[in-house]
């Protein structure tokens, strides 16, 4: 079974940058797409990016297109998130999940928390 | 983007009773090609990341008590415990995956009455 563990997160300034990772364990991590969910305190899940099993296919949602860039090594069983020009409302608690073959998330990292902050 | 709106925000029900929610998609989440609803429903408990319950709109997840069931079809969902115990005390989410622009409901909290 694939278990999922981020890192990366912390305290940063508005306007900085962070790069979070997720190291895979097993050896189906090249088979699926992996995705980036954030929470914010106290609030509901929010889908970040997806990227397929190649890396070929990249999506993100609106509020971090053009700030976030998502990519992945295979061969290292690793995610990767870059976060650049980083907000307040961009303080959430980052999970990586991966995909099943058809789309939903499971399984899902414990979290790293990333504090936008001055 | 498809927009998912769950209901109620909360709830709370009693030890044993049923609890239900429900969740509807701003349009269909049916995949053609094995006439499937790309619905999954997941609980997530403080502290915790969401933990994957249900699938295909009603497929359970290895390992999921059979009290917990999904249906529906087309845009309109539900999730229903069938005897609510201690430990369902969580938040729930529905989430599609029709779409690779994935979008989660806002959530419910069930809490115990």
């Amino acid at each position: 079974e694939v278990q999922l563990v981020e890192s990366g997160g912390g305290l940063v300034k508005p306007g900085g940058s962070l790069r979070l990772s997720c190291a895979a364990s097993g050896s189906t991590f090249g088979y699926y797409a992996m995705n980036w969910v954030r929470q914010a305190p106290g609030k509901g899940l929010e889908w970040v990016s997806s990227i397929s099993s190649s890396g070929r296919h990249l999506y993100y949602a609106d509020s971090v297109k053009g700030r976030f860039t998502i990519s992945r090594d295979n061969a290292q069983k690793s995610l990767f998130l870059q976060m650049n020009s980083l907000r307040a409302d961009d303080t959430a608690v980052y999970y990586c999940a991966s995909n099943g073959i058809y789309g939903w998330f499971d399984p899902w990292g414990q979290g790293t928390l990333v504090t936008v902050s001055s | 983007d498809i927009v998912m709106t769950q209901s109620p925000d909360s709830l709370a029900v009693s030890l044993g009773e049923r609890a239900t929610i429900s969740c509807k998609s701003s349009q269909s989440v049916l995949y053609s090609s094995n006439n499937k609803n790309c619905l999954a429903w997941y609980q997530q408990k403080p502290g915790q990341p969401p933990k994957l319950l249900i699938y295909w709109a009603s497929t359970r997840e290895s390992g999921v008590p059979d009290r917990f069931s999904g249906s529906g079809s087309g845009t309109d969902f539900t999730l229903t415990i069938s005897s609510l115990q201690a430990e369902d005390v969580a938040v729930y989410y529905c989430q599609q995956y029709y779409s690779p622009m994935y979008t989660f409901g806002q959530g419910t909290k069930l809490e115990i009455k």
